[in-house]
């Protein structure tokens, strides 16, 4: 089955800067890759996705990067804000909608 | 975005009883809903997924006679913990999708057992 790595498990960065979070996954087979954010307590939220047919997708300070011949992808923040630090996972699946296998997870800690 | 709710938010019983928790989707019908755990500092494990009017798919390792998922309408699925330990405790997330389209998450329900 499907097995998703998550890099690095935890990050800190100072406010301002970049954040970068990378994920590698074992199934070919699997075309929808979503990146959740997800705080304390609360439920994940998804905060942009990618599928197999597209290299890059941006929206706003969030980017993520697909490598299908590497099965790996990445999610980069810029110009980071406190409010940012939370635990960002990644996930993969082999349709969107579809069973979701999620990364372990990466805390990120932005220091004002 | 669609709405899914979970009930209890928070549940705490004693070892040996079981204990339901309910997940729904408020404004839209779910075709198919899933249910991971997630425990503490950990990520989120799938641990079944259930179609409307059909038995669960269950992942591996995850005992189907344990954890009982009815998912009879559209808008409810349930998730029955039978005969709870202190190692069922737990965060456990639902999340409901129609045809094939992007799944939403429940705010969750944290299960303690004592």
């Amino acid at each position: 089955g499907e097995n998703v790595e998550q890099h690095p498990s935890t990050l800190s960065v100072q406010e301002g800067d970049s954040a970068v979070i990378k994920c590698t996954y074992s199934d070919s087979a699997s075309n929808y890759f979503p990146w959740y954010k997800q705080e304390l307590g609360k439920r994940p939220q998804l905060i942009i996705d990618i599928r197999s047919n597209v290299g890059e997708k941006k929206d706003q300070r969030i980017a993520v990067t697909l490598n299908k011949t590497a099965k790996h992808f990445s999610l980069h923040i810029t110009e980071t804000q406190p409010e940012d630090s939370a635990v960002y996972f990644c996930a993969a699946s082999i349709i969107e909608g579809g069973k979701l296998i999620f990364g372990q997870g990466t805390e990120l800690s932005v220091k004002p | 975005g669609a709405v899914v709710s979970q009930h209890p938010s928070w549940v705490i019983c004693k070892s040996g009883t079981s204990v339901k928790i309910e997940c729904r989707s408020l404004d839209f019908q779910a075709t198919t809903m899933f249910w991971y755990r997630q425990f503490p500092k950990q990520s989120l494990m799938l641990m079944a997924t259930s179609n409307e009017g059909s038995k669960a798919t269950y992942e591996q390792g995850v005992e189907k006679d344990k954890f009982l998922i009815n998912h009879a309408s559209l808008t409810l699925s349930t998730l029955t913990v039978t005969s709870a330990h202190p190692e069922d405790s737990s965060f456990y997330i639902c999340s409901a999708r129609w045809a094939n389209y992007e799944q939403y998450f429940g705010p969750g329900t944290r299960l303690t057992v004592t």
